[in-house]
C-alpha cells in the first residue's frame, strides 16, 4: 500500500526567502508519480509540480522545484522567493501506476509567509 | 487547461434531507472521476471512484447507501448525501484526469462545503 508522510504540520518563512516542504513516501511499485498541490483557504486544489519515478532530472516549474531523492524516497518541494500569496496548505500526493489513477495524499503542511 | 466544475460551492441543509453535488468536466471526457472528503485541517480522503456507465467503487468504511454516486455521462458525476446528519458536514471535492496516462494531471473541482444543521 502507498503511504505519503508530511512531517511538518506548519511552517513559517519570511517573504522573499526560500522554504522547503518535506515529503517522504512508501510504495512497492517501481513506477509512480509524485505531485504537489496548493490549497488556499478557498479550498480549491491547485496543481504545482509533478515528478515521475523514472525522471532523471528534478522537476521545476517557475519558483517551484522538487528535490527528488529516489533512494531516500523523498520528494521535497522547494519554493524560492516566497510571496505572501504562497500562504496556504500544501499537499504531497502520489499515484502508483498500478492504481486506478486516484491520488493518495499526505497530511499537508500549512505554510505561512511573513511580511 | 482542463477544467472541472463542481456545484454547489456551499450548501446548508437540515438533518434528514438529501443533498446532491455535481462534478462536471467542462472540456474533456472523464471515464473516471474521484470523490474526496476533507475535514478541517486534515488531508483529502478518497471516498469512491466513479466509473462512467458502471457502479462506483467505494473505499473501505464509506457507506455506499449513504453516499450515492452516479456517473451517467462522460462529463458528469454526482454525489448524493442521503439522510444527511451533522457528522456529514465536511468539504467534498471531486477530481478527474484529462488523459489516460498515469502521469496525467488530476484536475479538481472547486469543492463543496456541506453544513448539516
Amino acid at each position: 500500500a502507498q503511504k505519503i508522510t508530511q512531517t511538518q504540520p506548519g511552517m513559517f518563512v519570511q517573504e522573499k526567502e526560500a522554504v522547503t516542504l518535506d515529503c517522504t513516501y512508501d510504495t512497492s511499485d517501481p513506477s509512480y508519480g509524485l505531485f504537489w498541490y496548493k490549497q488556499p483557504s478557498s479550498g480549491e486544489m491547485i496543481f504545482l509540480i509533478y515528478q515521475g519515478s523514472y525522471d532523471q532530472q528534478n522537476a521545476t516549474e517557475g519558483r517551484y522545484s522538487l528535490n527528488f531523492q529516489k533512494a531516500r524516497k523523498s520528494a521535497n518541494l522547494v519554493i524560492s522567493a516566497s510571496q505572501l500569496g504562497d500562504s496556504a496548505m500544501y499537499f504531497c500526493a502520489m499515484r502508483d501506476f498500478g492504481s486506478a489513477r486516484q491520488l493518495t495524499f499526505g497530511s499537508g503542511t500549512q505554510l505561512t509567509v511573513l511580511p | 487547461g482542463a477544467v472541472v466544475s463542481q456545484h454547489p460551492s456551499w450548501v446548508i441543509c437540515k438533518s434528514g434531507t438529501s443533498v446532491k453535488i455535481e462534478c462536471r468536466s467542462l472540456d474533456f471526457q472523464a471515464t473516471t472521476m474521484f470523490w474526496y472528503r476533507q475535514f478541517p485541517k486534515q488531508s483529502l480522503m478518497l471516498m469512491a471512484t466513479s466509473n462512467e456507465g458502471s457502479k462506483a467503487t467505494y473505499e473501505q468504511g464509506v457507506e455506499k447507501d449513504k453516499f450515492l454516486i452516479n456517473h451517467a455521462s462522460l462529463t458528469l458525476s454526482t454525489l448524493t448525501v442521503t439522510s444527511a446528519h451533522p457528522e456529514d458536514s465536511s468539504f467534498y471535492i471531486c477530481s478527474a484526469s484529462a488523459g489516460t496516462g498515469n502521469t496525467a494531471e488530476a484536475f479538481f473541482g472547486q469543492g463543496t462545503r456541506l453544513t448539516v444543521v
